[in-house]
This record gives structure tokens, sequence and C-alpha cells, in this order.
């Protein structure tokens, strides 16, 4: 149980292009998911925090405006990167959560964004 | 000050050997910690809890010293497939996990 997907696993872009990443709980409802970036040879750093039916909490230096998050659902949850830029490309992670509980994330496969 | 700092590696190991890697966290309030492993290109796996008391899954066991706000994991009998970068994890804030950079575990036969 307690499986989480993302898609796409990969996708490669246009500089200035938008792009979606859907993260989904399978198997439970989620009312807390985490999205994540990590560059390479670096740590997995948490970008926002989605409560379901509610507005997300950004991180320090993470811009809301470029990085929307929808969590229009108990099962899934959206990041869209506006105008990606070559900097944003990056490894993105979701996690989902039963009932809040922050030491127990279920972490989706990741998204591997490439933008040209 | 990284929250959370590991040495980097690579631990370069033969089978069988047995390796410990150590982690710092700042915080000192900090409540829950972990260590998950993260193969290239994939997300990280929880791999344990790590306890006040130490605790002990199999050939890995973990330990905490709040005192010195470090964490340990000693993986014994090496296996190929421990080959991975290894995450110290913290929930620092109550509210959300800190992740350290890795160590990475190269087992070689």
């Amino acid at each position: 149980g307690a499986v989480v997907s993302q898609h796409p696993s990969r996708v490669i872009c246009k500089s200035g292009t938008s792009v979606k990443i859907e993260c989904r709980s399978l198997d439970f409802q989620a009312t807390t998911m985490f999205w994540y970036r990590q560059f390479p040879k670096q740590s997995l750093m948490l970008m926002a925090t989605s409560n379901e039916g509610s507005k997300a909490t950004y991180e320090q230096g993470v811009e809301k405006d470029k990085f929307l998050i929808n969590h229009a659902s108990l099962t899934l949850s959206t990041l869209t990167v506006t105008s990606a830029h070559p900097e944003d490309s990056s490894f993105y992670i979701c996690s989902a959560t039963l009932a809040g509980v922050v030491d127990t994330q279920y972490f989706g496969p990741g998204t591997r964004l490439t933008v040209l | 000050r990284k929250e959370v700092e590991q040495d980097p590696g690579p631990f370069n190991v033969p089978e069988g050997a047995t390796v410990a890697f150590n982690c710092t966290y700042s915080n000192s309030a900090s409540q829950s910690f972990f260590w998950y492993r993260q193969d290239c290109r994939k997300e990280p796996k929880l791999l344990m809890s790590v306890y006040s008391s130490g605790n002990e899954d199999g050939r890995f066991t973990a330990q905490l010293n709040r005192a010195s706000q470090y964490i340990s994991l000693l993986i014994r009998d090496s296996k190929l497939s421990d080959s991975a970068t290894y995450l110290c994890v913290v929930n620092a804030y109550g509210n959300k996990l800190v992740f350290g950079a890795g160590t990475i575990l190269r087992v070689k036969s």
C-alpha cells in the first residue's frame, strides 16, 4: 500500500514554456503533499507544503508565482513550473502523507525536468 | 552551517566489510531522525528510523547521540546491493523533513 505516482517521469522542454507535473496517491487519501527539488549531488530541498483545499506554503527563496501548486483533491497535487529556464532543470519529487504525519512520507518516483 | 551535514564520500569498500556513516544536525530541538537510501536517479526510500536507544534491523544499526547532535549508521557484511547514497534526514521543526546531501557507498567485489 501507500503508493505515490508522478507523471511525467521525464520531460524536456524549451526555455519559456510551462510544465505541469502531477503527483497522485494511488491507494490512500493524502491531506498533505510535499514538493522537493534535487540538483545533482545535492540534497533534496523542500520547495513547498501542499494541503488539500488550501494554498501551498512555500519555503524561503521559492517563488510561488513561478512554481504553482494546486492540491484540489485528496489524491492529486500538481506543480506547474511556469516560464521554465535552464536553471530550473532538476529532479522534482513529491511525497504524500496520511493525516499530515510528517515523519511518514511516501515518495513518488520523481520527474526529471530538462529545460533547453 | 547546514542543518544536516554528512561526509559525501564516496566510501569504497569490499564485499563483507563493515562501514559506518555519521551525520550531524544543527537544531538541538529536533525530534525525529531517519536514514534513507537513494539509488541513482530514483526517489529516496526509508531505510530505518533512528531512536535514542539505538536500533538494529538486520545488518543495519542506527544510533543517535543527542548530546553531540549526531546520528550514525553502521552496515555490517556489506553487499554489492548496498551500493547507494545514504541520506541522513531530520524532522527539525515538526512540520518538515530536512535532508542531508548524502554519503555515497560503493561496495566492490
